[in-house]
């Protein structure tokens, strides 16, 4: 099975900090994402990655930054935290091709409080 | 641009209800098409998925079939449990992902 690690579940972080959001996953994946999950919002892709060291802006990129220095590692940054990136973050991964349906797979999420 | 849109939540159900969540899709192209589940404080599990028109998706006791005419993906399941009690997206993937705003399940005993 394939897994997707966030390395938190809950954070708690102060206005101002830069925070690092850490996810990986064990299945060789090309693909990996980010999104934030926020009430009625539903998902919103925030940075996505096709490769080591490549990146695309999705649909919310500001105050945000990535990190991809290995195909398994995925980072998000936040540069200077606010309390509007108070969210749920979801990390996920999937193979670069289309063929066969395959899909994303989802890390459990980090739920990131910014006091 | 690709898109999908699945009914408003919340829906509540009393336990072994048939359960019935609309999804349609519009897309280029011959997209593949998931539904996926959320638990309470947990990421996204891929429940089922279909891969070309007529496909039917399971697992469960949840079925879903690819109508390519109505462009629909409507999950279904017939008997459903307290267990059951979660947040459904539906999903498709074109060149990218697009997903459903989800839809909010709580089944009572």
């Amino acid at each position: 099975d394939v897994k997707v690690t966030q390395s938190s579940r809950y954070l708690v972080k102060r206005t101002g900090e830069k925070v690092f959001l850490e996810c990986v996953q064990d299945m060789d994946h090309e693909n990996m994402f980010w999104y934030r999950q926020d009430p009625g919002l539903g998902l919103r892709l925030i940075y996505f990655s096709y490769d080591v060291k490549m990146k695309e802006k999705g649909d919310i990129p500001e105050g945000y930054s990535v990190s991809r220095e290995k195909k398994e590692r995925f980072s998000l940054i936040l540069e200077s935290a606010s309390t509007n990136q108070t969210s749920m973050y979801l990390c996920a991964s999937s193979l670069l091709g289309t063929g066969g349906g395959q899909p994303q797979h989802f890390g459990d999420g980090t739920r990131l409080s910014i006091l | 641009g690709d898109s999908v849109t699945q009914m408003e939540g919340p829906v509540t159900l009393s336990e072994e209800a048939f359960l019935t969540i609309n999804c349609t899709y519009t897309a280029t192209g011959y997209p593949s098409l998931f539904w996926y589940v959320q638990y309470p404080g947990e990421g996204l599990q891929l429940l089922l998925k279909a891969t070309k028109a007529d496909d039917k998706g399971s697992n469960k006791g949840f079925e879903a079939t690819y109508r390519k005419e109505t462009t629909s993906f409507h999950l279904e399941k017939g008997s459903v449990q307290v267990s059951d009690s979660a947040v459904y997206f539906c999903a498709l993937r074109g060149n990218q992902f697009y997903f459903g705003t989800g839809t909010s399940l709580t089944v009572i005993p």
